[in-house]
């Protein structure tokens, strides 16, 4: 089955550092990508929509240039969290759509845990 | 425009018993259902999902939903709770083969515990 991986897992930086969250579709290609943000005992938000070859489409109230996004390739986005602060603290997860006997889904990758001391 | 409301955040049962999860949703045109569980600090992992085929769902591990469209709802259910089924359960919604653009709506999600 499709199959999509984060890295890294868990992240602790300092405030003021930026952060790079990397989403990998490993057996297909994507060209559409998901990124959501969780805070604990909470439901998915979702961020922003990764397009390859082109600029990201974040959702209402999400700083574009705080929370960098780069679909570099069929199989690569990026999500960079640019001067971070202990409020940007959260679980991060990255979805990427495909077709399971011609139906749409999505595949969830594992989630980064960030956390900005 | 779509939304989807889960009705309580908490739901406890013993080992062996029914679990009912419930879900409700608006779409503006016909949807694709899904049911996601998760466990702590990892992804979301697919239970089942309606993509207007059957309006009875199997998934796996036991569990399965029924669409009912003069409802708008979707609740999940098991015959038996198993310890191992404690976890967060999102029910979410997206358009349907047409015009869909892939894009999830979740509902804030039901934690189940399991009491042995």
């Amino acid at each position: 089955g499709a199959v999509v991986s984060q890295h890294p897992s868990w992240v602790i930086c300092k405030s003021g550092t930026s952060v790079k969250i990397e989403c990998r579709s490993l057996d297909f290609q994507a060209t559409t990508m998901f990124w959501y943000r969780q805070f604990p005992k909470q439901s998915l938000m979702l961020m922003a929509t990764s397009n390859e070859g082109s600029k990201a489409t974040y959702e209402q109230g999400v700083e574009k240039d705080k929370f960098l996004i780069n679909h570099a390739s069929l199989t690569l986005s990026t999500l960079t969290v640019t001067s971070a602060h202990p409020e940007d603290s959260s679980f991060y997860i990255c979805s990427a759509p495909g077709t399971t006997r011609g139906y749409n889904e999505q595949f969830f990758g594992p989630g980064t845990r960030l956390t900005v001391l | 425009a779509q939304s989807v409301t889960q009705l309580g955040s908490h739901v406890s049962v013993s080992e062996g018993a029914l679990v009912l999860l419930r879900c409700n949703y608006s779409s503006s045109v016909p949807p694709y259902l899904f049911w996601y569980v998760q466990y702590p600090n990892q992804g979301l992992q697919l239970l089942l999902k309606y993509t207007s085929a059957a309006t009875l769902v199997k998934g796996i591990n036991g569990f399965e939903a029924e669409f009912k469209k003069s409802e708008t709802s979707f609740h999940l259910t098991k015959p038996s709770a198993h310890m191992s089924d404690a976890a967060e359960y999102f029910c979410a919604v997206t358009p349907g083969a047409a015009g869909s653009n892939y894009k999830l709506t979740f509902g804030k999600g039901t934690l189940l515990t399991v009491n042995p």
